[in-house]
């Protein structure tokens, strides 16, 4: 199975500062089809799951352009820019290049 | 509006099964593969299933924690994706969410206790 490594776990921001996450992957999420299947959640306290980025570095419709999402084979960043109170809570990246799909354990976002 | 609405979930004893369903709207269903993720309270997201679409042979797969006891399948005339939990275990009490990805669902809670 393809393992997720997100780092870090935590991260404490100051409002109006930037964040960045990691996301590392044990195998290249590169499909055969020519895609990058990894995108980034965000989950809201007490909320479901909510997409932030797809294909590695595509927002998602409605989603704020102070998210970006780079990288490409097995390591990949998002970049939260003048980090809002809305942006708390837990960011998860997620494969589904590889079968079976895998999450990264999640990096909580607190606001300083 | 995408929407999906999953019931079914419950208490339960250790062992026994349940039947979870997803009813979906405002997408074309048939056309779209749609996963099942869990997240145990207090723990992070865990991908449970995906079934394909028809082009796909419907096909389902698994992770490997229930792989043998949990089936996934669809009926598209009704929009509906379905989760069959057999031989429930402890550690499978979580919210579990329906998802096709880009939209989940609210979840629903399923507790597996004595």
């Amino acid at each position: 199975d393809v393992v997720m490594t997100q780092t870090p776990v935590s991260l404490s921001v100051s409002l109006g500062n930037q964040a960045s996450i990691s996301c590392r992957s044990s195998q290249s999420l590169l499909h055969s089809d020519g895609n990058t299947y990894l995108s980034w959640y965000l989950q809201k306290p007490g909320q479901s799951p909510q997409l932030l980025i797809y294909l590695a570095s595509n927002r998602f419709s409605g989603v704020s352009n102070r998210f970006s999402g780079s990288g490409s084979g097995t390591d990949f960043t998002l970049k939260i820019s003048r980090v809002e109170p809305e942006d708390l809570g837990v960011y998860y990246c997620f494969q589904h290049t590889h079968l079976p799909f895998t999450f990264g354990s999640g990096t909580k976002l607190e606001i300083k | 509006e995408v929407q999906l609405v999953e019931t079914g979930g419950g208490l339960v004893r250790p062992g026994s099964s349940l039947k979870l369903s997803c009813a979906t709207s405002g997408f074309t269903f048939s056309n779209t593969w749609m996963n099942w993720v869990r997240q145990a309270p207090g723990k992070g997201l865990e991908w449970v299933a995906l079934i394909k679409d028809k082009y796909s042979n419907y096909e389902a797969n698994y992770a490997e924690s229930v792989k043998g006891r949990f089936t996934i399948s669809r009926d598209d005339s009704k929009s509906r994706v379905y989760l069959q939990m057999n031989t429930l275990r402890d550690q499978d009490t979580a919210t579990y969410y329906c998802t096709r990805g880009d939209y989940w669902g609210q979840g629903v809670m399923v507790t597996v206790s004595s």
